[in-house]
């Protein structure tokens, strides 16, 4: 299957700094990635969905300054959570899918104090 | 709106004892349907696609089958390997606009030795 990974994969900051997550393709092309937001033990959120070369599309009720996606180049997805609070601890997850078939990374635990 | 239900939400099972886990969905013309496997504080693995009602697909103790209102997950002898959450996911067709798939809360399944 398709490999996609993200790095970090976990990351502790200080209340009030961003965080930048990175998403990548490792062996296809991807014009669309997608970034979830997973709650313990609870099923996938989908943030928001990444299009290279244009603006993302953000899902109702996820805040576009908040988490601010960049789709540069067609391997990478950036997704920048800006001023962290301890209520973004979460763990993130990103996918893309060389076909009818989403692949997703590992995931980052992200951990704000 | 496209729904997706999973049940039992958590099932424990002994090594050996044979069981299914099942999807129920509705969705405005369907694309695919996926099974998902996720160890705790990683993204989801891809298991396998369905795409129409009949199909059936197996990978090692795992069967996969669809019918046009819901999939199961078959597990044969399991083996306590096994023990992780499924998640089920819906693609719908994008003919109907949308091309975001749908996912399951999952079934938490524990394979007791």
């Amino acid at each position: 299957g398709a490999v996609v990974s993200q790095h970090p994969s976990r990351v502790i900051c200080k209340s009030g700094t961003s965080v930048k997550i990175e998403c990548r393709s490792l062996d296809f092309q991807a014009t669309t990635m997608f970034w979830y937001r997973q709650f313990p033990k609870k099923s996938l959120m989908l943030m928001a969905t990444s299009n290279e070369g244009s603006k993302a599309t953000y899902e109702q009720g996820v805040e576009k300054d908040k988490f601010l996606i960049n789709h540069a180049s067609l391997t990478l997805s950036t997704l920048t959570v800006t001023s962290a609070h301890p209520e973004d601890s979460s763990f993130y997850i990103c996918s893309a899918r060389p076909s009818e078939t989403q692949y997703f990374g590992p995931g980052t635990r992200l951990l704000v104090l | 709106e496209d729904q997706v239900t999973q049940s039992p939400e958590a099932l424990r099972l002994q090594e050996g004892e044979s069981s299914s886990l099942n999807c129920s969905y509705t969705v405005s013309g369907l694309r695919g349907l996926f099974w998902y496997r996720q160890d705790p504080g990683k993204g989801p693995e891809f298991l396998f696609t369905l795409y129409s009602a009949g199909e059936e697909k197996e990978k090692e103790r795992l069967k996969a089958t669809l019918t046009k209102k819901e999939s199961f997950l078959h597990i044969t002898a399991p083996k306590p390997e096994d023990s992780a959450t499924y998640l089920c996911a819906v693609q719908p067709d994008p003919s109907g606009g949308s091309y975001i798939p749908t996912f399951g809360r999952g079934t938490s399944l524990i394979v007791h030795p």
